[in-house]
């Protein structure tokens, strides 16, 4: 158990919806990172918040979106939702933002968009 | 970051050493590298990571050649639990905000009994 907990498990939705997954990081962290494992893709990082600051961006496409709140949860918006979107979601922490801070994975999010 | 060349599939008998290597020929003195595992469609788990010196903790040992242009993780006694993707990274050293993984494909260890 890293400590870092997703909500929820498993998302079935249609195409055109939208969906909010959710990431505790692990007590005393500060930073969330959000990926995306696709079986074609691999894993690919989207974005980073810091303290509630978004800190780095990746192949994160417009129509998804996060945040991170006060108390730290993050939460990734997809709207729009299409079949492509299906995918692991994968959000990690870490206790700063820096290059080699170990980075802690939670269980993940299996979205699949029908 | 530099790139990183695994073999895309390994076996590796119940009990013995699991050696998964590395090649990370364009790695430059700043950068470490790093693995990672991930059991089936868990989240990614950190194993180990070192720059130059050859490091051990409970889950493992990285042996980093004296050039630095490979590596190889050790798995002492692998279980049937081992079986994973293996990843390993190559991360610069520089201050500043960037610090997520790039993951390549990974070398997908299967320990058979």
């Amino acid at each position: 158990d890293s400590g870092v907990t997703q909500t929820p498990k498993h998302l079935i939705t249609a195409t055109g919806q939208r969906v909010t997954l959710r990431c505790s990081p692990r007590s005393g962290d500060l930073s969330v990172y959000w990926y995306q494992q696709s079986l074609d893709q691999g894993l690919q990082f989207l974005i980073q918040y810091y303290n509630g600051e978004e800190r780095a961006k990746g192949n994160i496409l417009e129509r998804f979106s996060a945040q991170q709140f006060p108390d730290l949860h993050s939460e990734l918006n997809l709207s729009s939702l299409e079949l492509g979107d299906s995918a692991l979601y994968f959000c990690a922490s870490t206790r700063a933002s820096g290059f080699l801070d170990t980075q802690y994975f939670g269980p993940g999010t299996r979205l699949t968009v029908l | 970051d530099a790139k990183t060349t695994q073999p895309t599939s390994m076996d590796c008998a119940e009990g013995r050493a699991a050696n998964l290597p590395c090649n990370h020929s364009t790695i430059s003195g700043n950068e470490y590298v790093y693995w990672y595992r991930q059991i089936h469609s868990q989240g990614p788990q950190y194993i180990i990571h070192g720059l130059k010196n050859n490091e051990t903790n409970e889950m493992a040992s990285l042996i980093i050649t004296e050039d630095r242009k490979s590596s190889t993780l050790i798995l002492p006694h692998a279980t049937l639990r081992d079986t994973a993707v293996y990843y390993c990274i190559v991360r610069k050293n520089y201050g500043g905000s960037q610090g997520n993984l790039i993951f390549g494909k990974g070398t997908k260890l299967s320990v058979k009994p």
